[in-house]
């Protein structure tokens, strides 16, 4: 069964340090995201992408965060600046066209900011 | 704000139990209410309901939704083991595309 693919798995960076998580979501999927949960915490929408550009985002997802499909099969975050509070595990997820909330998770970029 | 709240917050059960985890919600245009079972990392999908009074089945996995109550109750009749996980409500507006999460069930099944 096709799968979405994060790495890496773990990512321990220092404070201030840009970081890029990788994805590669399904192939035939159209729509792409990024959630993140904080240890403990629930699991927060950041952003969508559809057809190269952001389709919605959240309050969350400030200046600070970008997202690019460089080539037709990859989808990163990059988090410029790195701050504690920035520690999660970072989802990469897609969707189909018409398959609505059913989204297909990675197994997820945990993030360690010290 | 869309809301998603979900009961009991851990669950411990033995092995043949049934149990049933509830999940109320508050949201603008509903389109659909998601359960999703997380156990070591990524949440994997179940179910999607966006009618009333239907029940969606998987084996021994089934829910439904009540919209007019704004409440689904997901059901795992002859729990076992494997059933162990974090079990995720979530609901989608119509017209967008993020997901509201409640804080899920932990649910542990006991030998």
């Amino acid at each position: 069964e096709p799968e979405v693919t994060q790495t890496p798995s773990h990512q321990v960076t220092q404070m201030g340090q840009e970081v890029i998580l990788r994805c590669v979501p399904i192939s035939n999927h159209l729509y792409f995201y990024w959630y993140r949960q904080i240890l403990g915490q629930k699991v927060e929408f950041l952003v969508s992408f559809y057809n190269n550009e952001i389709s919605e985002k959240s309050e969350i997802f400030d200046d600070q965060f970008s997202v690019e499909r460089p080539d037709g099969s990859n989808f990163t975050l990059k988090i410029r600046s790195t701050k504690l509070e920035d520690s999660a595990m970072y989802f990469c997820a897609s969707s189909g066209r018409d398959r609505g909330g059913k989204l297909f998770f990675g197994s997820g970029t945990q993030l360690s900011v010290l | 704000e869309d809301k998603v709240v979900q009961s009991p917050l851990s669950l411990v059960v033995h092995e043949g139990d049934t149990v049933t985890l509830n999940c109320s919600y508050e949201v603008t245009n509903f389109r659909s209410l998601l359960w999703y079972k997380q156990e070591k990392k990524a949440p994997t999908f179940l179910f999607m309901l966006t009618s009333s009074g239907i029940e969606k089945k998987s084996g021994r996995l089934s829910s439904i939704l009540d919209k007019k109550e704004l409440f689904s109750i997901l059901n795992i009749t002859a729990t076992q083991t494997g059933d162990s996980a974090i079990y995720l409500c979530a609901v989608e507006p119509e017209g967008r595309r993020a997901l509201t999460f409640g804080s899920g069930t932990r649910l542990q099944v006991q030998p």
